[in-house]
C-alpha cells in the first residue's frame, strides 16, 4: 500500500529538548516536504527536498532542520523546541514538485 | 495581501445542492493548481488537479482563470460526505518550488 508514515503521531515535550519527527514514504518519490498547520494560518511549508541531499527552505524554516540522506526518509529536527512550535505537522511526498500525498500528521505540544 | 486567498466560509447547504467556491492567487507566474480536501483532524487529500482547460471528475468540476487569477471548484448534487474543508493549493508562487496553501473553505452539507 502506497503511504507516507510519520512518527510519533503525538508528542508532548518541554522547551529546549531536542526532538526528531520521522517521515518515510514507500512510493520512490523524489519530492518531499514538511508543513505545519495552525488555526487561522493554514498550512505553511517549512522545508522541502527535491531529491537526496537536496533540501531548501520553505516559508517558515526558522527553528527547524531537515536532512535527506535516503530517498524514502525526510526527518524534521527541532534542535531546541519552543512553545511557538506547538502545532500540527504534516509530511508530504510527490513524484515531482508538488504536494502529492500527506502523512497522517504529528501533533506536537511544547510546554 | 495573501498570496492565496479563500473565503473561509462556512458554507452550509442542503444535500443535493450545487455549491461553488473560488480561490484567488496573487502571482501570475504560478504554474500549477490543486484542490485538496481535509476532514477534521485528518491529513489533506488530493481532490483534483486544475488544468487550464478545466476538468471534471464525477460531481466535481475545477476551473482555472489565468486572466483573473483564480481557480474554482464546483460540487454538484452535494452529499453529506462532502462536508469537509477544501484547500486551494498553488505551486510556483514567488519561486518555482514554492507551494502555497489557502486557509481553506469549510463546507457543511445538511440533510
Amino acid at each position: 500500500e502506497a503511504q507516507v508514515t510519520q512518527n510519533p503521531r503525538y508528542l508532548i515535550t518541554v522547551t529546549g529538548k531536542k526532538l526528531t519527527v520521522t517521515c518515510s514514504q514507500n512510493m520512490n518519490h523524489e519530492y518531499m516536504s514538511w508543513y505545519r498547520q495552525d488555526p487561522g494560518l493554514g498550512l505553511r511549508q517549512i522545508y522541502y527536498s527535491m531529491n537526496v541531499e537536496v533540501t531548501d527552505k520553505g516559508d517558515v524554516p526558522e527553528g527547524y532542520k531537515v536532512s535527506r540522506k535516503e530517498k524514502r526518509n525526510f526527518p524534521l529536527i527541532l534542535e531546541s523546541p519552543s512553545p511557538n512550535q506547538t502545532s500540527l505537522y504534516f509530511c508530504a511526498s510527490s513524484p515531482r514538485r508538488g504536494v502529492g500525498y500527506f502523512g497522517p500528521g504529528t501533533r506536537l505540544t511544547v510546554t | 495581501r495573501k498570496e492565496v486567498e479563500q473565503d473561509p466560509g462556512p458554507f452550509n447547504v442542503p444535500e443535493g445542492a450545487t455549491v461553488a467556491f473560488n480561490c484567488t492567487y496573487s502571482n501570475s507566474a504560478s504554474q500549477s493548481f490543486f484542490w485538496y480536501r481535509q476532514d477534521c483532524r485528518k491529513e489533506p487529500k488530493l481532490l483534483m488537479s486544475v488544468y487550464s482547460s478545466g476538468n471534471e471528475d464525477g460531481r466535481f468540476t475545477a476551473q482555472l482563470n489565468r486572466a483573473s487569477q483564480y481557480i474554482s471548484l464546483l460540487i454538484r448534487d452535494s452529499k453529506l460526505s462532502d462536508s469537509a474543508t477544501y484547500l486551494c493549493v498553488v505551486n510556483g508562487g514567488s519561486s518555482a518550488s514554492k507551494i502555497i496553501f489557502g486557509s481553506g473553505t469549510r463546507l457543511s452539507i445538511r440533510p
